[in-house]
């Protein structure tokens, strides 16, 4: 059983469209992390979110936590073929810290020009 | 500054064979963690070593086996090699120990095990 269930695996869509990209959950996180990661590359951090609730946005991302801390978002505006990549949830459980962060297993990106 | 080396950066073994891997962390971090993605995966947690020692462990078997090393340097160690232990293994660090702090990836080794 996954712990951490992303959707859509996969999505290909043209450039200017809009997307948004889940990451659920049964279990709460401490935090959570999204994460890029592109081809022979080690996934890039984009942006950590703690508090239930809240917000955060980079340029045309915006990222959200869920009130229950079990569940994020993505949402890309106007994508660019740049946005293209794997992208990742990944959260540390609730006294889970020595566990290490749990990830989902990815979301395959495609912008198509 | 250099970001997190990992070598080699390509492997490719035969089944019941041993392999060693070796990450260097970005300078003044002390926290090291090992990752393993198969194929269309995301990561999945190994091992963390934080001021040399082991701080978790995830659900691997005891063929896998990391340590630290004083200058926090870290190897990763899988014995008796199996086709499923194909995959690329990364190497994350942090300044700490793994909570809200930002992880550090390296580009991983790909290991194949033919």
């Amino acid at each position: 059983t996954q712990l951490l269930e992303q959707s859509p695996q996969f999505l290909s869509i043209q450039e200017g469209e809009n997307l948004t990209v889940y990451c659920n959950s049964s279990s709460v996180f401490s935090s959570l992390q999204w994460y890029r990661q592109e081809p022979g590359e080690g996934p890039v951090l984009l942006v950590t979110v703690v508090t239930g609730g809240e917000v955060k946005k980079l340029k045309r991302l915006t990222f959200q936590f869920g009130d229950a801390r079990k569940d994020s978002s993505l949402h890309i505006t106007a994508a660019q073929p740049g946005d293209t990549g794997l992208y990742l949830c990944a959260g540390l459980r609730v006294g889970g810290g020595a566990d290490g962060l749990t990830f989902g297993k990815g979301t395959h990106l495609i912008i198509q020009p | 500054d250099a970001g997190v080396t990992q070598s080699p950066t390509h492997l490719i073994k035969t089944r019941g064979q041993h392999v060693t891997l070796r990450c260097s962390p970005i300078s003044g971090h002390k926290s090291v963690s090992w990752y393993q993605q198969v194929l269309g995966q995301g990561p999945q947690f190994i091992f963390q070593y934080y001021e040399k020692e082991e701080r978790g462990r995830g659900n691997f078997p005891d063929r896998f086996s990391a340590r630290q090393f004083p200058n926090y340097s870290s190897e990763l160690n899988v014995n008796a090699l199996l086709l499923g232990d194909s995959a690329l293994y990364l190497c994350a660090s942090s300044p700490g120990r793994v909570g809200v702090e930002k992880l550090f990836f390296g580009s991983g080794t790909q290991l194949s095990v033919l």
